[in-house]
């Protein structure tokens, strides 16, 4: 299946670092997503973004929407431990099914 | 708001036995809901995407007839996973959206294990 390109894969970070990670596509998309995902769970929504260029903040996190609207990133300040879960983008395709492709994934590791 | 609700959590059945799950939309209605599987360390990979009271869009490569997905109600859609073999163990995620123009929100996951 289609996936998006994410990176980094994993990070080790200390705690209280700031967290930077992107995704990036061939393909336009219309809407970004950011989820986290805890194991054995389903992945909770964290930022949605809805214009090329859009700067969107949750708390600590800050996701924009590429000018391109190509890529997307994702920003974490300040972490904490709780941060610790697997990070996934999705872009809504803009056209036909309007289906979401999702990102490879970034492990995100916060040591105290 | 915008919870999902997945049922059950957690299965455990024989080779050749047919399981059913749950997805429920419990506080808005559900245009569209889509069916992921996930394996360990990967990422989500879409199945297949059902609107409801219309017949489910499965993903290249997703067998229709193993992977059976009813879309009756707006809060309710079902994946019944016929005669499973242990290649089918996996996490099944469910999510649901309203309009097309708003986000998709999952559910908590299903782990199936065929023994």
């Amino acid at each position: 299946g289609q996936q998006l390109n994410q990176s980094p894969q994993s990070m080790f970070i200390q705690e209280g670092e700031d967290v930077s990670m992107n995704c990036t596509s061939s393909s336009i998309f219309n809407t970004w997503l950011w989820y986290k995902q805890d194991p054995g769970e389903g992945p909770v929504l964290l930022i949605a973004l809805y214009k090329a260029g859009e700067l969107t903040s949750n708390g600590r996190l800050t996701a924009q929407f590429g000018i391109t609207r190509k890529d997307s990133f994702l920003n974490i300040s300040a972490s904490i431990p709780s941060d610790v879960g697997i990070y996934f983008c999705a872009g809504q395709l803009s056209s036909g099914t309007y289906k979401y492709i999702f990102g490879t994934g970034t492990r995100l590791k916060v040591l105290a | 708001g915008a919870v999902v609700s997945q049922h059950p959590s957690w299965v455990i059945c024989k080779s050749g036995t047919s399981v059913k799950i749950e997805c429920r939309s419990l506080d808005f209605q559900a245009t569209t809901m889509f069916w992921y599987r996930q394996f360990p360390k990967q990422s989500l990979m879409l199945m297949a995407t059902s609107n409801e009271g219309s017949k489910a869009t499965y993903e290249q490569g997703v067998e229709k007839d193993k992977f059976l997905i009813n879309h009756a109600s707006l809060t309710l859609s079902t994946l019944t996973v016929t005669s499973a073999h242990p290649e089918d163990s996996s996490f099944y995620i469910c999510s649901a959206r309203g309009t097309a123009s708003q986000p998709q929100h999952f559910g908590d996951g299903t782990r199936l294990s065929i023994l």
